[in-house]
């Protein structure tokens, strides 16, 4: 199976600081990459999928972007309702998901 | 309105077997690819498996961690998705989820987009 690495795995900043989360597949998996947010208690919520695109709803200040094997989530203007967990996930195989970014507002 | 509804979870032996079921509504079932996906407390989210929809031969993938004990199948007529699990174990007590991916040549391109509320199972003598 691909092995998916997220980093960090946690993180705090504060409201309206620009926030990265990187994800690496252990091989390439051309742009067939998932990010998704989850809040305590909640179901995931699809936010990006082929690397860069906005699923429906999703505010513009998230943005995704990579290929291969390196991506990026970026949070262009962190808001408190953006306090989660961030997961990545490839589609190019078995779906697996990396380990998960909390996120923290300060 | 597009749903996703799990059920089924509970209290298990381990050793035992149980069948999730996940019931769909809002959307044209058999055009999408079907995944489970689980989250054991505290922890992170675990893709199961996924079985793709029939125009893409209905095949199923499966992760390495449940592949000789977990069968994903689908009944398009009814709409809904099941996922049987046998020789449960402790380490499979978990929040399950069913989700939803649209596929473009042979892969879930579109991400998961629709999630159920999750149904919980708990594994234990």
């Amino acid at each position: 199976d691909i092995q998916m690495t997220q980093s960090p795995s946690s993180l705090s900043a504060s409201v309206g600081d620009r926030v990265t989360i990187t994800c690496r597949a252990s091989q390439s998996i051309n742009n067939y990459l998932n990010w998704y947010q989850q809040q305590p208690g909640k179901a995931p919520k699809a936010l990006i999928y082929a690397a860069s695109r906005l699923q429906s709803g999703v505010p513009s200040r998230f943005s995704g972007s990579g290929s291969g094997t390196d991506f990026t989530l970026t949070i262009s203007s962190l808001q408190p309702e953006d306090s989660a967990t961030y997961y990545c996930q490839e589609s190019y195989t078995s779906l697996t998901f990396g380990g998960g970014t909390k996120v923290e507002i300060k | 309105e597009v749903q996703l509804v799990e059920s089924g979870g509970g209290l298990v032996q381990p050793g035992r077997s149980l069948r999730l079921s996940c019931t769909a509504s809002g959307f044209t079932f058999g055009d999408y690819a079907i995944s489970w996906v689980r989250q054991a407390p505290g922890k992170g989210l675990e893709g199961l498996g996924f079985i793709k929809s029939k125009p893409y031969g209905g095949t199923t993938g499966y992760a390495a961690s449940v592949k000789d004990r977990f069968t994903i199948s689908r009944d398009d007529s009814k709409s809904i998705a099941y996922l049987q699990m046998n020789s449960l174990k402790t380490e499979d007590t978990a929040v399950y989820y069913c989700t939803r991916g649209d596929m473009v040549r042979g892969k879930i391109y579109y991400g998961l987009d629709v999630w159920g509320q999750g149904t919980t199972v708990t594994v234990s003598s």
